[in-house]
Parts: C-alpha cells; sequence; structure tokens
C-alpha cells in the first residue's frame, strides 16, 4: 500500500512568519511531487509541482525534494492570513502506466494569525 | 488555457435515487480524467480513471459508476444512492505523463 504521510495539523504560524509543511512518502521510486492547497469548502488548488532533488521557488513558495530520504517540504514565507487553508501533498505512482495516478496526504491545516 | 466544469454545485438526493454527476473539460484534447471523493474530515479518494473514450478504471469496489461517452465528457452515475455516498465529488484532468491533475469546482452531494 502505497502512502503519503502528512501532519495533519493545525499549524499555526504568527503573520510574516515562514511556514514549514512536511511530507514523507512510501514509494521510493516516485517521481514526481505536487502541492494542493484547499480552502474550506473548496476544491484543490495546484500551487507548487517538483520533479527533481533540491529546491524549487515560485514566488513566496519553496518546494524542496529529497528523494533519498523520501521527503518533500514546502515553505510559504511571509506568510498571510490568506494563507490559511490545508495543504494536500501529493505523489504520482512510479508505475510505467500513463494515467497518471496521484496518492494523496491527508493534508495539514495551517493557521496563520494577525 | 484549459478550464474544467463540474455541475451541479451542490446536491441533496433520498436514498435509493439515482445519481448523475458530470464533468467536461474544454482546451485541451484526449486528456486523463479522474473522479475523486472527498468524506468530511478526509482525504481525497480516487474512484474512476479514464484515459481514453470509453476506458474506464475502477479504484475501488462500490455503488457508483463512471462513463466517458465523448474526448472530454466523464460521467459519474449511480442507480440507487446510500447514505454512506454523500461527499464532496471531485473531477480532475491532467495532459497525459508526467503532469499535474487540475480539479473542477467540486459537486457537494448530501443523501437524506
Amino acid at each position: 500500500q502505497k502512502e503519503v504521510e502528512q501532519n495533519s495539523g493545525p499549524l499555526s504560524v504568527p503573520e510574516g512568519a515562514i511556514a514549514s509543511l512536511n511530507c514523507t512518502y512510501s514509494d521510493r521510486g516516485s517521481q514526481s511531487f505536487f502541492w494542493y492547497r484547499q480552502y474550506s469548502g473548496k476544491s484543490p488548488e495546484l500551487i507548487m509541482f517538483i520533479y527533481s532533488n533540491g529546491d524549487k521557488e515560485d514566488g513566496r513558495f519553496t518546494a524542496q525534494l529529497n528523494k533519498a530520504s523520501q521527503y518533500v517540504s514546502l515553505l510559504i514565507r511571509d506568510s498571510q492570513p490568506s494563507d490559511s487553508a490545508t495543504y494536500l501533498c501529493a505523489v504520482k505512482d512510479a508505475g510505467g502506466t500513463s494515467y497518471g495516478k496521484l496518492t494523496f496526504g491527508q493534508g495539514t491545516i495551517l493557521t496563520v494569525h494577525p | 488555457s484549459q478550464t474544467i466544469h463540474q455541475w451541479p454545485a451542490t446536491l441533496v438526493q433520498p436514498v435509493g435515487s439515482p445519481l448523475s454527476l458530470e464533468c467536461t473539460v474544454e482546451g485541451t484534447s484526449n486528456p486523463n480524467l479522474y473522479w475523486y471523493r472527498q468524506a468530511a474530515g478526509r482525504g481525497l479518494q480516487l474512484l474512476f480513471y479514464s484515459v481514453g473514450i470509453g476506458q474506464i478504471s475502477s479504484e475501488v469496489p462500490q455503488n457508483l459508476s463512471a462513463s466517458r461517452p465523448q474526448d472530454r465528457q466523464f460521467i459519474l452515475s449511480s442507480k440507487k444512492l446510500l447514505l454512506s455516498d454523500s461527499g464532496f465529488y471531485l473531477c480532475a484532468w491532467s495532459i497525459k505523463g508526467n503532469q499535474p491533475q487540475h480539479f473542477g469546482d467540486g459537486t457537494r452531494l448530501s443523501i437524506l
């Protein structure tokens, strides 16, 4: 059973701080990793994806990948109250199919307080 | 640019009634299509996926079925709804290969 694990939180950070969200996965052959943001009552929205070891930056967001440790993280700099949401980590199965099946973590609830 | 439409946004149905949820994608051809369910406070559960017209794969045994009558249309159905079918149903699409999935706005289904 392929697993993706996240700390459910809630993670509470003050406005302007760095929020660090973590995710581990069990399928060592996984190659593609995604972060989605889901506001309460809304559908998930893709915010970052990363395929290679190291860091990938997009605005205030940085995704970090360490395949040897089977670990992927999302850093949110200068956190804003509007960042308060559930963050879902998703990992693409390593199988050789083209259907792109994702395994999702349970999500981490982030609260940014003023 | 690509867009995904999903309707209705909210649905209240009695136990034992049929269900039909529809999803369409615009701006791309031959996408992979997916149906997910998210129960209250739970993670996303993949129900069905499709790599082409008429090609449906089921991930979990259940009271639901899916069909893809056209390239960019994906339908989720049930003949008789159960209380346990309540949840937030999400349609998603992706380009073939190593690409992200993009979600529709979802349908919140309540069974009474």
